[in-house]
C-alpha cells in the first residue's frame, strides 16, 4: 500500500519568506514516481514538478526547488521569497511504476497563505 | 503540456436526479483516465480508473452502479452519478496519463467539476 504524509496543514508566512512544505511517503515499488501539485482557490490542479526514485538530483525552477532524499523517503518543496501568488494548497503525491498504478496517492495537502 | 478539459464545471442540480460529468483529453489519446473526488478541505481520492474499452475498476467504498464509468473512446471518458444525493456535492476531477500503452508518468488534470445536490 502507498501512503503519502504532509504534516503540516496549515502554513503562514509574510511574503518574501522562504517556506518549506514537508512531504513522507511510504511504497514497496522499488520504481515509483513523486509529484507536487498546485491547487489554487479556482481548484484546478497545476503540475510543478515530477520525479522519478532513480533520480535523487535536487532540483530548481526559478523560486522553487526539490529535495529528494530516499534514505528518509522525504521529498520537501521549498519557496524562496514567496509571493502573495504562491498562496494555495499543496499537495505531494505519489504513483507506482506502471499500468493501473499510475494511479496518485494524495497527500492531505498543505494550504500555504502568503501574507503581504 | 497537455490539455484536459471537464464539462461541465458546474452544475447543481435536485436530489434522485443524474448527471452526467465528461472529461476530454483535447491534445493526446489516453487509454487510461483517473476519476477523483475531493470534499472540501481534504484531499483528493480516487474513486475509480476508467479503461478504454473494458470495465472501469473502483475503489474499495465506491459504488459502481451508483457511479458509472464509460470510456467511450480514446479521448473521451465520461461519469455519471445516478440518483444523487446531497452527500455526493464534491469536486470531482480527472487526470489522464498521456500515451496508449503504459505512457509518460506526469497525469494531466482536468479543470475540475463542482456539483452540488440540492
Amino acid at each position: 500500500a502507498q501512503k503519502v504524509t504532509q504534516a503540516q496543514t496549515e502554513i503562514s508566512v509574510v511574503e518574501k519568506e522562504d517556506v518549506t512544505l514537508d512531504c513522507v511517503y511510504e511504497t514497496r515499488d522499488t520504481t515509483y514516481y513523486l509529484f507536487w501539485y498546485k491547487q489554487p482557490p479556482s481548484g484546478e490542479l497545476v503540475f510543478l514538478i515530477r520525479r522519478n526514485s532513480f533520480d535523487e538530483q535536487n532540483e530548481i525552477s526559478g523560486r522553487y526547488s526539490w529535495n529528494f532524499q530516499k534514505s528518509t523517503s522525504s521529498f520537501n518543496f521549498t519557496i524562496t521569497a514567496s509571493q502573495v501568488v504562491d498562496s494555495a494548497v499543496y499537495f505531494c503525491a505519489l504513483s507506482g511504476p506502471s499500468g493501473s498504478a499510475r494511479q496518485l496517492t494524495f497527500g492531505s495537502g498543505t494550504q500555504l497563505t502568503v501574507l503581504p | 503540456g497537455a490539455v484536459v478539459s471537464q464539462h461541465p464545471s458546474r452544475v447543481i442540480c435536485k436530489s434522485g436526479t443524474s448527471v452526467k460529468i465528461e472529461c476530454r483529453s483535447l491534445d493526446f489519446q489516453a487509454t487510461t483516465m483517473f476519476w477523483y473526488r475531493q470534499f472540501p478541505k481534504q484531499s483528493l481520492m480516487l474513486m475509480a480508473t476508467s479503461n478504454e474499452g473494458s470495465k472501469a475498476t473502483y475503489e474499495q467504498g465506491v459504488e459502481k452502479d451508483k457511479f458509472l464509468i464509460n470510456h467511450a473512446s480514446l479521448t473521451l471518458s465520461t461519469l455519471t452519478v445516478t440518483s444523487a444525493h446531497p452527500e455526493d456535492s464534491s469536486f470531482y476531477i480527472c487526470s489522464a496519463p498521456p500515451g496508449l500503452a503504459g505512457g509518460t508518468h506526469t497525469q494531466y488534470f482536468g479543470p475540475g467539476t463542482r456539483l452540488t445536490v440540492l
